[in-house]
Order: C-alpha cells, then sequence, then structure tokens
C-alpha cells in the first residue's frame, strides 16, 4: 500500500470553476501536508501547506486537512488554464525528515 | 535568483558511462534531499544530507549510486555503470535551517536519458 494516495486523473474542470483535489495517507503519525504543483517537464513547485486540521487559505488556493480521517483536499477556486499542471500531495511519513509523495492527480483546466 | 540550482539540466549517456550531477541549495539551507522521479510517479527520495552528514539513503540507492556534500554546501550525485532503466528526472531539494516545517524547495531538475 502506497503511503500517499491519490486519482491520477485526469480531472477536467471548465474554466472558472472549483477544482477538488484529493489525497488519503496511510501513516497516521504524519504531521505535515504538502502539495505542489508540476508542469510537465518541470519541477514540483510547493504551493500549500498545512500542519492542522481545517482549512488553510492562501489567495485561489485551499487546503483541507482531516486527520482522524487521513484525508488531505486541495480546492483551486476560480480556475484558469494556467492552473492546468499536476498537483502532487506529500506528507512528512515514511521515516526521520523525509517527505513522501502521492504520484499526482493531472488537472485539466478547459477554457 | 537565489533558489536551488542543478546542473547540467540535461544529460544523455550511453549505458555503463559514469555521470555527475550538481546540486546548489538555497545559500541558508542546510538540509538537502536527491529525489528520482520517472513519468507518471511523484519524486522517490533518495537521500537525505544534514550539513555535510549523509543521513539517510533509500534502499532505491544501489551501490552504483554515491552522493556526497563534501563541505555542506553543493551536493553531488554520481552514477556508476548507468542503466537504461536509471533515465529519469533527477532532483534536488532544499529545506530551511532549524524549525518544524519539512517545507522543501526543489531545483529544476537533471533529466538523464540513458541511451
Amino acid at each position: 500500500q502506497k503511503e500517499v494516495e491519490q486519482n491520477s486523473g485526469p480531472l477536467s474542470v471548465p474554466e472558472g470553476a472549483i477544482a477538488s483535489l484529493n489525497c488519503t495517507y496511510s501513516d497516521r503519525g504524519s504531521q505535515s501536508f504538502f502539495w505542489y504543483r508540476q508542469y510537465s517537464g518541470k519541477s514540483p513547485e510547493l504551493i500549500m501547506s498545512i500542519y492542522s486540521n481545517g482549512d488553510k487559505e492562501d489567495g485561489r488556493f485551499t487546503a483541507q486537512l482531516n486527520k482522524a480521517s487521513q484525508y488531505v483536499s486541495l480546492l483551486i477556486r476560480d480556475s484558469q488554464p494556467s492552473d492546468s499542471a499536476t498537483y502532487l500531495c506529500a506528507s512528512d511519513s515514511g521515516g526521520y525528515q523525509k517527505v513522501t509523495f502521492g504520484t499526482g492527480t493531472k488537472l485539466q483546466v478547459i477554457p | 535568483d537565489t533558489g536551488v540550482s542543478q546542473d547540467p539540466r540535461h544529460k544523455i549517456t550511453k549505458r555503463g558511462q559514469n555521470v555527475t550531477f550538481r546540486c546548489d541549495p538555497i545559500s541558508e539551507h542546510n538540509r538537502l534531499y536527491w529525489y528520482r522521479q520517472t513519468l507518471g510517479q511523484g519524486p522517490e527520495f533518495l537521500t537525505y544530507f544534514q550539513n555535510e552528514a549523509q543521513l539517510e539513503k533509500s534502499r532505491l540507492l544501489s551501490d552504483r549510486f554515491s552522493a556526497e556534500r563534501p563541505k555542506g554546501s553543493f551536493s553531488t550525485l554520481e552514477i556508476q555503470r548507468t542503466e537504461q532503466g536509471d533515465s529519469a528526472m533527477y532532483l534536488c531539494a532544499s529545506r530551511p535551517t532549524g524549525g518544524a516545517s519539512h517545507e522543501q524547495y526543489f531545483g529544476p531538475g537533471t533529466r538523464l536519458t540513458v541511451t
């Protein structure tokens, strides 16, 4: 079983809609959770981090964490074509100082 | 630009050759990570340095792989006797000194193609 699981997609949403990306993790000891955006052929870019239950908002992005359900999500409001990318969920599971990544969800925003 | 830098950005080599990649972390970051990413997968952890000490290595890091960070600044990743299965993007990331945050910042990566 993978430690961090994501649906690979693609997830297609129309421009202006809310995109909802989901992630589950298996290590109950995980404390830190991250969302990275990765454009094709580029390296991952950190867009959100969340450490406590609830919501964290940054501009058009909202990260949500539910430790009881071992569930992390990322909402992107007013989706733009430039948001089309693969979104990687990650957590500090699997070892000391290590961050474990999911396989990513590909998001397509349709103009 | 004060971000993480990696060199080269692309490397094409023949099977059996040795290759070396370099990573320069953000200057105030004492923690440095190497990852490997193949198509359709997330980055997979290879190894971690705190200053010059290599504190953790993945079992993915076979005997053909070696990493160093001799002065606690830049790091090198060497792959000996490359195989076609080594073809991947090799990513370096660094993390701020101290604190509880695990936020890591990635460099642009080195794309390795083994022919």
